[in-house]
């Protein structure tokens, strides 16, 4: 079984402080990780994917399989980043049977 | 292109009665999903369909029923709606492909059963 553990369900930082969000997963095989992020009021939409090891909004996140973590990092908090936060995990290559597994989701709160 | 699009945005339910949500997309994608949303339980799936003509079950399937109509369009039905299902309901579609491994959301139903 696959399975996505965000251990906090509320974070709140202040504007330009570092900001990590922790994510924890469980899986047998070969695991393809997300971030998704919904603002408020909007869709959930796709942050970042370990495969492309890009920075999006200045936000990274690294797969540590000896860990098995993806967390989400970011060093400078901007106000806009306030929102919430899901980590997702799949089985790498796709296929018929694709399936995302969510987090529970953190949400982040930036104060100025 | 509209992307993902679900009616209604709202809706309010009494126990007992039944309703449609729909969902439809105009990206020819193969795979869509219904996941609903509830404070401190994260996404949860409840049926997707990896292609038209097919569904299956997810990890919180009882109370609904799907319908994938076509490729563009994959409904979830409630027959008897219960207050446990008050939630935000959350449609998606995926493309076929490695390269495809994103997920593309509507904008959501938020529901209330009474």
């Amino acid at each position: 079984a696959q399975r996505v553990t965000q251990p906090e369900k509320l974070l709140s930082v202040f504007k330009g402080a570092p900001v990590e969000l922790k994510c924890n997963y469980s899986y047998s095989g070969s695991p393809e990780l997300f971030w998704y992020v919904q603002y408020s009021r909007q869709r959930l939409q796709l942050l970042l994917r370990h495969i492309s090891r890009e920075s999006i909004k200045g936000f990274t996140a690294d797969l540590n399989k000896g860990e098995t973590s993806f967390h989400l990092k970011k060093p400078f908090a901007q106000e806009e980043d306030s929102a919430m936060y899901y980590c997702a995990l799949s089985r790498m290559g796709g296929g018929s049977n694709y399936k995302l597994t969510f987090g529970k989701g953190t949400l982040l709160t930036v104060n100025p | 292109n509209a992307g993902v699009t679900q009616t209604p945005k709202f809706q309010v339910l009494k126990t007992g009665q039944s309703m449609t949500l729909q969902c439809a997309q105009d990206m020819n994608h193969n795979s869509m999903y219904w996941y609903r949303q509830d404070p401190g339980m994260g996404l949860r799936l409840i049926y997707y369909s990896a292609s038209e003509g097919t569904t299956d079950k997810g990890e919180v399937p009882n109370g609904y029923n799907v319908s994938r109509l076509n490729k563009r369009e994959f409904s979830l039905r409630l027959e008897s709606a219960a207050p446990s299902q008050t939630s935000v309901y959350f449609c998606a579609t995926r493309g076929m492909g490695l390269a495809s491994s994103e997920q593309f959301f509507g904008p959501g139903t938020r529901l209330t059963v009474l």
